[in-house]
């Protein structure tokens, strides 16, 4: 129990585009979910926590209209980096809080180059 | 401040040793949860153990153990008779009560398994 998908698992695309991440958890409803960055050799900073049909939480300093999330159902939740710029190259990781277990499930993460 | 430390960034052992990660929280809650998670090459987290804050029991599963003391606030891991295939970077997280969910991380040891 308790996987996390997360597609795509890599993707490159050109300076100016947008690119759509999705996470779904597959055997287990998730009412929270999160998105976070990891640079290379660094802890995860949190990017937003994302709430079932409500609006996501973005943390300090994390442009939301750059990082569209969008939290439609209780297991499935989208990540839309706009406009996406070579700074925005990094790894995406997405996890699912399963409720009553306490614990926040994985996904593979999402390795954004932007050229 | 900190609130979850792993002071160790790097540790490096020879196969079959034993290896003990260090981690140091800080809270004022008398409810949270801590958590250990292993990041292999792939960049996948991967769930390794959950502990309440009510339970200062120590935890064995197969070569791993997990060493919790409330007295000095630690949280350690230690993994017996090391493998190549332990070779990761793995983190210590908080959970707070009043913390919607959210999860402090440390800043994550890089284990290197050598055979």
């Amino acid at each position: 129990g308790a996987v996390v998908s997360q597609h795509p698992s890599w993707v490159i695309c050109k300076s100016g585009t947008s690119v759509k991440i999705e996470c779904r958890s597959l055997d287990f409803q998730a009412t929270t979910m999160f998105w976070y960055r990891q640079f290379p050799k660094q802890s995860l900073m949190l990017m937003a926590t994302s709430n079932e049909g409500s609006k996501a939480t973005y943390e300090q300093g994390v442009e939301k209209d750059k990082f569209l999330i969008n939290h439609a159902s209780l297991t499935l939740s989208t990540l839309t980096v706009t406009s996406a710029h070579p700074e925005d190259s990094s790894f995406y990781i997405c996890s699912a809080d399963w409720q009553g277990q306490e614990t926040q499930y994985f996904g593979p993460g999402t390795r954004l180059l932007v050229l | 401040a900190q609130k979850v430390t792993q002071a160790q960034t790097e540790i490096s052992v020879v196969e079959k040793e034993d290896v003990t990660l260090d981690c140091v929280y800080e809270t004022r809650d008398t409810t949270y949860y801590l958590f250990w998670y292993k990041q292999p090459p792939s960049g996948e987290l991967v769930f390794l153990i959950r502990r309440n804050s009510f339970d200062e029991q120590n935890e064995i599963s197969g070569r791993y153990s997990w060493n919790f003391q409330k007295s000095t606030s630690s949280f350690n891991f230690t993994i017996t008779a090391s493998q190549v295939v332990d070779s990761a970077v793995y983190f210590c997280a908080l959970r707070e009560d009043d913390s919607n969910y959210q999860l402090i991380w440390g800043a994550g040891t890089k284990l290197i398994i050598k055979p």
